[in-house]
């Protein structure tokens, strides 16, 4: 069965203190690896998709990267706009639909 | 482009009572997919149709919960009776056919039964 394990829960950083986010997996045959950002009251909104091993995509002050059994999303110097739940989602090769994490709350203060 | 349109917003139900929910996807897409988010975590799938054809219902509780796309446009997900434990928000996201491995969400239902 799919797991997706995301650390920490929650997080805490001052504006500007750079810090990494977690997302452990396991799957039978990875398709992709996805990181969407959630705001309150709102849906998750699509930041990257991650295919293969060693792969690394990057926005603005966001980089994913992405090993065999592990991804990590690096902020550097955060700002306060950046506060909101990240989630990791796996999609394997024999079903279409995506496998989240639970999340990890980052809060940035000014 | 409009996005992933929902509504309602906002629903508080007893238990045992029924509501029912409306997805707009993006024009285009043409699979759409329903989510349960319970508070705290990760959304999980409740159902994918492709057009208007059911691609994956095993996580559906078929007994309570339906959900239909006639017209492969529109969608409804329905439950009936609610229990205390479906109290969530209910996502509807969208992926257009020339790139399904990316998914549009919209702003969700939050059900609270009582």
């Amino acid at each position: 069965e799919d797991q997706v394990t995301q650390s920490p829960e929650a997080l805490r950083l001052q504006e500007g203190e750079s810090s990494s986010l977690n997302c452990s997996y396991t799957v039978s045959g990875l398709r992709g690896l996805f990181w969407y950002r959630q705001d309150p009251g709102k849906g998750p909104e699509f930041l990257f998709t991650l295919y293969s091993a060693g792969e690394e995509k990057e926005k603005e002050r966001l980089k994913a990267t992405l090993t065999k059994k592990e991804s990590f999303l690096h902020i550097t110097a955060p700002k306060p706009e950046d506060s909101a739940t990240y989630l990791c989602a796996l999609k394997d090769t024999g079903r279409r639909a995506l496998t989240f994490g639970s999340g990890t709350r980052l809060q940035v203060q000014p | 482009e409009a996005g992933v349109a929902q509504s309602p917003r906002y629903k508080i139900i007893e238990k045992r009572q029924s509501v029912a929910f409306w997805c707009n996807p993006i024009s285009g897409h043409a699979t759409l997919y329903w989510y349960q988010q319970i508070l705290g975590q990760g959304p999980k799938l409740l159902i994918q149709f492709q057009n208007n054809g059911v691609v994956d219902d095993s996580q559906l509780p078929k007994d309570r919960f339906s959900a239909e796309r006639l017209k492969g446009v529109d969608s409804t997900l329905k439950i009936q009776p609610a229990k205390l434990e479906d109290s969530a928000v209910y996502l509807c996201a969208s992926s257009p056919p020339w790139a399904t491995d990316e998914q549009y969400f919209g702003p969700g239902t939050r059900l609270t039964v009582t």
